[in-house]
């Protein structure tokens, strides 16, 4: 069957970095997402990756190592806003998006 | 521009009752999806729409209909509505160029009881 997985929940401090993984097994791959989700709101899109390295977008980066079947979102110079649920999610063969469950991700000052 | 809209924004509903959720965007994209979320799940894929005119069925299609008349609409029918329906439900669409990403509208929080 196709899995992703992400811890469940991570409390780091405002100013702080912190990394949140996600491994996968799916029947193909085409390319891997982060989204944020907020308490209450839809996913917003942070990053793609789709071939192997690092990808940086302001304070988030995300890599990704194909061969590992794992990626992370690197979140640098935490925010209090920055509290939210980050989904990690892959596009299989069918092209369709497999979902992890998220990640809560808790910022105390 | 509005993106993704959904209605209702939130639904108590009767088991047994039929209920249609809305979705309209503005961005002309091509396909059109059904999620549901439920805690501690990952988000779930009900039905898509690849293009106006075709459907197909995702992970979780029991007990739910959808139709793509146009390229905006894409609304999502439970026929008989029971407990296990109890969700949140988000609408997304694609078509970019890229990565092809989903955004998704603002979500229908439907309690069956």
């Amino acid at each position: 069957g196709q899995n992703i997985d992400q811890p469940t929940e991570m409390t780091a401090t405002e100013g702080a970095i912190v990394q949140i993984n996600c491994t996968y097994q799916t029947s193909g791959f085409n390319g891997l997402f982060w989204y944020q989700q907020h308490a209450g709101e839809a996913p917003t899109f942070l990053s793609y990756n789709v071939l192997d390295g690092l990808e940086e977008k302001g304070r988030f980066s995300s890599f990704l190592s194909r061969s590992k079947g794992y990626s992370y979102l690197l979140l640098k110079e935490l925010q209090m806003k920055d509290s939210a649920s980050y989904l990690c999610a892959v596009r299989d063969s069918n092209y369709q998006l497999i979902w992890g469950a998220g990640t809560k991700l808790i910022i105390k000052p | 521009i509005a993106g993704i809209t959904q209605a209702p924004t939130s639904q108590i509903l009767a088991a047994g009752r039929r209920m249609t959720l809305r979705c309209t965007q503005d961005m002309r994209h091509n396909a059109m999806y059904w999620y549901r979320q439920d805690l501690g799940l990952g988000l779930r894929l009900i039905h898509y729409s690849n293009t106006a005119g075709t459907t197909g069925k995702g992970e979780v299609p029991d007990g739910y209909s959808v139709s793509r008349a146009n390229t905006d609409d894409f609304p999502l029918t439970l026929a008989s509505a029971v407990p296990s329906q109890t969700s949140v439900y988000f609408c997304a669409s694609s078509g970019d160029r890229g990565p092809d990403t989903q955004y998704f509208g603002p979500g229908t929080r439907l309690t069956v009881l």
